[in-house]
């Protein structure tokens, strides 16, 4: 089975510039999380989609919005870029359909720059 | 509020056992998971534990003490390889999210 992966891998960008991460679940996950790491900040939730529906958001501005397709597929997308959005974007999928075991499956992010 | 502790920092030497402590202050809690995440790459499982107790999985064991909102990964015979940060988060029953530490970077010499 495949792994949950991401793209792109790489991006540079601007201040002021959007982009768009995107991400494709493992098969038959029906949540995406989306999480910022920089160095010493750990993981930060940003949202978590559901069958398409936004279930959790964490405490990041409206410059982050993300949404998720009816395939499971996950797009997050930042707007008027800033210095300190340069971090690790990472992914993860997991069944989340109830009950304890909520194991999450990472992708290889996308280490995002920006100057 | 959500909290959860880890050192920043451990160092210990190859051969050697060290203990990776997590305490946790949740408005829930369904399950703690611990992940090992190697500079540069994505978090990957270890362990979960959802019951009191030791869960062991070769050389890496995972407790749980859920009066005492604690947890802790010990690691035994290190290798060199294990060098990585090693991820704390616990699932609140309420929402499906994972609350995670900030990790504890543990550094393995010779």
């Amino acid at each position: 089975k495949a792994g949950v992966t991401q793209t792109p891998r790489y991006l540079i960008k601007t201040r002021g510039q959007q982009v768009t991460l995107s991400c494709s679940p493992i098969s038959g996950h029906r949540s995406v999380s989306w999480y910022q790491q920089t160095p010493g900040q750990g993981l930060q939730f940003l949202f978590e989609y559901f069958s398409e529906t936004q279930r959790n958001k964490g405490n990041f501005p409206g410059r982050f919005s993300g949404r998720q397709f009816s395939n499971s597929r996950s797009e997050m997308n930042v707007s008027t870029l800033e210095l300190g959005d340069s971090a690790l974007y990472l992914c993860a999928s997991s069944y989340a359909t109830g009950g304890a075991y909520n194991e999450q499956f990472f992708g290889p992010g996308t280490r995002l720059t920006v100057l | 509020g959500q909290n959860i502790d880890q050192p920043t920092e451990m160092t210990a030497t190859e051969g050697a056992i060290v203990q990776i402590n997590c305490t946790y202050q949740t408005s829930g809690f369904n399950g703690l998971f611990w992940y090992q995440q190697h500079a540069g790459e994505a978090p990957t499982f270890l362990s979960y534990n959802v019951l009191d107790g030791l869960e062991e999985k070769g050389r890496f064991s995972s407790f749980l003490s859920r009066s005492k909102g604690y947890s802790y990964l010990l690691l035994k015979e290190l290798q060199m390889k294990d060098s990585a940060s090693y991820l704390c988060a616990v699932n609140e029953d309420s929402n499906y999210q994972l609350i995670w530490g900030a990790g504890t970077k543990l550094i393995i010499k010779p």
